[in-house]
């Protein structure tokens, strides 16, 4: 089965750090593009970043430019996102999403960060 | 900078027919957007419905459909049931590594 398994959400400060990971199996995880999405509370879906399948190209919404870095590591299988400088903006569920046909084919089921003093 | 246009809210009969749009705030939208579609119920991951402007994803029953209508992106449910009852996303891919999401449609089937 094709799946996608986010962790490492969690409560942290305003300014604190969190590094979130999305497990991949049931697909060649190493040639797919991947992605995470966010949803605030009650809000709608946010682009948040891209890292392509040999982590060449990587981009950003301009929301977290330069206090969020995308990884991977194809050997493990495994999607990282490395969060600095938390805002109370950034509270949201976080998933990460397979990339197809530049559209997001497969999502993970979520992992909720709370920044919150 | 760009916004993705979505209608905040939809209403359809059931067994009825609705098209859902997803344009921009400056411009119009093609085929070049890559324009695709999903189905988030509350609690839910978003369900993937349509990608590449019109091709269904791997599941999808064919009363969902994808186009362009005039200078927008549309979904079109034939046939709407009550599980039809969601909130529906379009993103559009602006280039340069940048996919910007529409607000979403809340759409009730009553």
């Amino acid at each position: 089965e094709v799946q996608l398994v986010e962790s490492g959400g969690g409560l942290v400060q305003p300014g604190g750090s969190l590094k979130l990971s999305c497990t991949a199996s049931g697909f060649n995880f190493s040639t797919y593009n991947m992605n995470w999405v966010r949803q605030a509370p009650g809000k709608g879906l946010e682009w948040v970043s891209f890292v392509s399948s040999s982590s060449g190209a990587r981009y950003y919404a301009d929301s977290v430019k330069g206090r969020f870095t995308i990884s991977r590591d194809n050997a493990k299988k495994l999607l990282y996102l490395q969060m600095n400088g938390l805002r109370d903006e950034d509270t949201a569920v976080y998933y990460c999403a397979r990339m197809y046909s530049k559209a997001f084919d497969i999502w993970g089921q979520g992992t909720l960060v709370t920044v919150s003093s | 900078q760009t916004v993705v246009t979505q209608e905040p809210s939809f209403s359809v009969s059931p067994g009825g027919t609705v098209t859902l749009t997803c344009g921009l705030s400056s411009g119009s939208v093609s085929t070049t957007y890559y324009p695709s579609w999903y189905q988030q119920t509350p609690g839910q991951a978003p369900r993937t419905l349509i990608y590449s402007t019109n091709t269904r994803s791997s599941g999808v029953p064919d009363r969902f459909s994808g186009s362009i209508l005039g200078n927008k992106a549309a979904l079109t449910i034939t046939g709407a049931q009550a599980d039809d009852e969601s909130d529906y996303y379009c993103v559009l891919y602006m280039g340069s590594g940048i996919w910007v999401f529409g607000g979403g449609t809340k759409l009730t089937v009553l």
